[in-house]
């Protein structure tokens, strides 16, 4: 199966800081998705980004399917923002739907 | 509902006792999967269900774990015979079609076992 790389694997900002989430893929994905797990658990969608690029309010990112990574841009980041940012995406081609995650990017924001 | 639900938040149980997860998907999505996060790590895939069938159940990590869709939307994940290695958070997540839709996940369950 797909291997998924991400980093870095923590990161402390400043309040109001931007950062860059990475995130490398062994081979060809479908269905890139990024979460935010919150202090309390919860896996939140951020994007479904197979390619091209979305933005949502503050967070932006683009996946550049045929060089196998996406990035996930947070700007001004806020103490809310803290927790674990997840990729995780499909084997292009396989007949498993199921997704495969990165072990993730443990964000932390100081006021 | 709007969104999927998981009960209960939180299960402790006793080593060797069975265990039920609920899982209510989010209304008219086909797709169902169970995932299993341990401490510090990502998700892993346990089981897939398209409407009442099990597809793949490749993940499932013993014969201890059973689960089921029987009409096609609620899930049950079992658990038999409970080990401690079996403590981690599960998760459940739905979508509209197997490919092509993205996966939208519940709080989960966070399973304890003594």
């Amino acid at each position: 199966g797909i291997q998924v790389e991400q980093s870095p694997p923590d990161l402390i900002l400043q309040e109001g800081a931007n950062s860059t989430l990475r995130c490398n893929f062994s081979d060809s994905v479908n269905n890139l998705q990024w979460f935010h797990q919150n202090p309390w658990g919860q896996l939140i969608n951020l994007f479904y980004i197979p390619s091209g690029t979305k933005q949502n309010g503050r967070l932006s990112a683009t996946t550049v399917a045929t060089e196998r990574y996406s990035l996930l841009y947070i700007s001004s980041s806020q103490t809310t923002d803290s927790g674990v940012y997840f990729c995780a995406g499909r084997n292009y081609g396989g007949s498993q739907g199921n997704l495969i995650f990165g072990k993730g990017t443990k964000l932390s924001v100081k006021p | 509902g709007a969104g999927v639900s998981q009960s209960p938040r939180y299960k402790v149980a006793k080593r060797g006792q069975d265990v039920a997860l609920r899982c209510d998907p989010i209304s008219g999505h086909v797709s169902l999967f169970w995932y299993q996060q341990a401490l510090g790590q990502g998700p892993e895939f346990l089981t897939y269900f398209q409407n009442e069938a099990q597809l793949d159940k490749s993940g499932l990590p013993s014969d201890r774990f059973f689960a089921e869709r029987p009409e096609g939307s609620v899930s049950t994940l079992k658990i038999q015979r409970t080990q401690q290695e079996d403590s981690a958070v599960y998760l459940c997540a739905s979508s509209l079609e197997r490919f092509g839709q993205p996966q939208h996940f519940g709080d989960g369950t966070r399973l304890s076992i003594l």
